[in-house]
């Protein structure tokens, strides 16, 4: 079946740490997300891709940083600059990033500090 | 701008009983309406969305939503909840301007079914 995978499912990190998030999919999507979730916050955007070597801030992209170097592949690294982790990420994609094309996630990761 | 508002944070209700979320947006430009729904844990997952033509759109798990562009309101609706149906919804609305393509998610309304 198709779909996307995020891994691990729960991830520590310590204080001054670099984790990186995986997410992959097998749907030939071209646009790839990542987003963050906090308690009565809804979904923040921190970085998208519409294509391969390509990428966007979100409106939450600091102390994020990504890369797409493969179309299935859109790691999200938080760096030790990103003060308060502590979230559920979710990725997701679509077929492309026209204005009707629905989002598929992920099952998510939640990062914690230790 | 752009926004989009769920009116209700937490909507509790008894099993069979039917309920409505609600959703609201504001824009000057044309919309693309999505409902997901998230079970605990878990990512999002598409319920049902709104393109174009009938204002009325459906799920295969019995939920309904109507597009009112009057009232620039995309509410939710089952006529008799289940307890499986307990879990995040959000209401989700896409813009074209231009070439900013954007999703905008609303807070999440948490719907909590008791027999």
């Amino acid at each position: 079946d198709g779909g996307i995978t995020q891994s691990p499912k729960y991830l520590f990190r310590k204080e001054g740490q670099n984790v990186t998030l995986s997410c992959e999919q097998n749907l030939n999507h071209d646009a790839m997300y990542w987003y963050r979730q906090d308690p009565g916050q809804g979904l923040r955007l921190i970085y998208y891709s519409q294509i391969v070597n390509d990428f966007q801030k979100g409106d939450i992209a600091e102390g994020y940083s990504v890369s797409r170097e493969k179309k299935e592949s859109f790691p999200l690294t938080v760096t030790s600059a990103q003060k308060n982790p502590t979230a559920f990420y979710l990725c997701a994609s679509s077929s492309g990033t026209g204005v009707g094309q629905p989002q598929h996630f992920g099952d998510g990761t939640r990062l914690s500090i230790l | 701008a752009q926004s989009v508002t769920q009116l209700d944070s937490q909507v509790p209700v008894f099993e069979e009983a039917p309920v409505e979320l609600r959703c609201n947006y504001s824009s000057s430009v044309s919309v693309y309406l999505f409902w997901y729904v998230q079970y605990p844990n878990q990512g999002l997952q598409l319920l049902l969305k709104y393109l174009s033509g009938s204002t009325l759109v459906e799920s295969i798990n019995g939920f309904e939503a109507e597009f009112n562009k009057s009232q620039t309101s995309f509410h939710l609706r089952k006529p008799s909840v289940h307890i499986s149906d307990t879990a995040e919804y959000f209401c989700a609305v896409s813009f074209n301007a231009g070439n900013n393509r954007k999703l905008i998610w609303g807070l999440g309304t948490s719907l909590a079914v008791n027999p």
